[in-house]
């Protein structure tokens, strides 16, 4: 029962461009979401969050949106950089639960 | 500032072995996770604790246990190791969950 879905396993996008990964989920009381950012042989570092009662929230190049009623939310980088190629992980959480639930992940490549 | 350490960084257990994986965090957080990753599964909760003395059961504890005598150290235990253990495992801690985990940089497990 995966309640935290990104069903795009891999992304390519042009340097410069702009990203976008998307992510579904089921459970309709989960009430804060987070993107994380993994490299190679890495832990997972915290990108970008966002609570349910927003739809937007932006961070430099790092924008992540939500859409409550599509039980979606996506995280847009604008412009690509070679150095976001990693693979990116949303993740979700009920309130006053203090454990995440992430996402199967998705491989972004900047191409040069 | 070291962060979240893990130790060991790599193992090769047979199977039936056990062994103990070792979190140290070194920011006071009260909250610590134990995730595996596997390809195309994402991470997935082990076991995880609020607080030092704590415990509780995430999406896949089977097979595993979970010590946290003291604060800023979380051992994951696999009493007779199988092939199916075969993983990536994180260790994480957070203060909340709204500043997001920081995580280790894994320990890479192979069960033969």
């Amino acid at each position: 029962d995966q309640q935290v879905k990104q069903n795009s396993p891999s992304l390519s996008v042009q340097e410069g461009r702009i990203s976008i990964l998307n992510c579904d989920y089921t459970n309709s009381m989960f009430d804060y979401f987070l993107w994380y950012k993994k490299y190679p042989a890495e832990g997972p570092t915290f990108l970008i969050s966002i609570s349910s009662i927003k739809d937007k929230n932006e961070d430099g190049r790092f924008t992540v949106f939500l859409n409550k009623s599509a039980k979606h939310l996506s995280l847009h980088i604008v412009p690509s950089q070679p150095g976001d190629s990693a693979v990116y992980f949303c993740a979700a959480s009920v309130e006053g639960a203090q454990k995440l639930v992430f996402g199967q992940g998705t491989r972004l490549t900047i191409n040069p | 500032n070291a962060g979240v350490t893990q130790t060991p960084k790599f193992r090769v257990l047979k199977t039936g072995q056990s062994m103990t994986l070792l979190c140290a965090q070194d920011m006071n957080h009260e909250y610590m996770y134990w995730y595996r990753q596997d390809p195309g599964m994402g991470l997935r909760l082990i076991h995880y604790s609020v607080g030092e003395g704590t415990t509780a059961k995430g999406e896949v504890p089977d097979g595993y246990n979970v010590s946290r005598l003291k604060k800023q150290n979380f051992l994951l235990g696999l009493e007779s190791a199988a092939p199916s253990q075969t993983s990536v495992y994180f260790c994480a801690s957070s203060y909340w969950r709204g500043s997001g985990y920081t995580f280790g940089s894994g320990t890479r497990l192979t069960v033969v």
